[in-house]
């Protein structure tokens, strides 16, 4: 059964840093492109970044361009977000989500979702 | 960026109806569109992949249809289950871009 659980949210102050973690299992992380995916309370979907197979292709939102990073670690299966300089605006949850290709230079339906972290900025 | 156009942004219905939702891609996107259901503290789920590709698992009545920039997405026969709200998503070009979501209720 493919399972995504993230981990990591929580309570910070503007400015302050997270870093979340997605650990895959069902499926081996590096056959997949992988996704962060976020909403805040009681809006739409945001789709937050994106990570190819081998990292040789990451994709930003420009909301957090420049003060988030994806990575991932395929040995150990897997996916962080690390999230700096954060905003008021950030607050949601975050979703890991599987893409349903591995084809690096393209991007893929979602068809996988984790139950999602909260991460809340608030002074 | 990609804008997607989602409408209406609610509707009722009644068990046995049929209800369709557009989207609206602000340039052309090929058929690289997807739709997602949501329930109430979920995570979303894929229903349609490709404008008109049924995921596996998902429901016949569940339907997609569409190319360019113009997308229809189409429940027939609505369930109680059904009650829920969907998105569109576009995944041709960086960044990745939903619609705001349509909610459909009782």
């Amino acid at each position: 059964e493919v399972q995504l659980v993230e981990s990591g949210g929580g309570l910070v102050k503007p400015g302050g840093s997270l870093r979340l973690s997605c650990v895959v299992s069902g499926f081996k992380l590096s056959g997949h492109t992988m996704n962060w995916v976020r909403q805040a309370p009681g809006k739409g979907l945001e789709w937050v970044s994106s990570i190819s197979t081998s990292s040789n292709y990451i994709h930003y939102a420009d909301t957090v361009k420049g003060r988030f990073t994806i990575s991932r670690d395929n040995a150990r299966d897997l996916l962080f977000l690390q999230m700096d300089s954060l905003r008021p605006e950030d607050t949601a949850v975050y979703y890991c989500a599987r893409a349903k290709g591995s084809l690096e230079w393209v991007f893929h339906p979602i068809d996988y979702w984790g139950q999602g972290t909260l991460a809340t900025v608030s002074s | 960026d990609i804008q997607m156009t989602q409408s209406p942004s609610s509707l009722s219905a009644s068990v046995g109806d049929s209800v369709t939702i557009t989207c609206q891609a602000s340039q052309d996107i090929n058929n690289y569109l997807n739709w997602y259901q949501q329930k109430t503290g979920k995570a979303p789920k894929l229903l349609i992949y490709r404008a008109s590709t049924l995921e596996t698992g998902v429901p016949t009545r569940f339907s997609g249809s569409g190319y360019g920039a113009d997308f229809t997405f189409t429940i027939t026969n609505l369930q109680p289950e059904d009650f829920a709200t969907y998105y569109c998503q576009q995944y041709d070009i960086s960044p990745l871009t939903f619609g705001g979501g349509t909610k459909v209720e009782i």
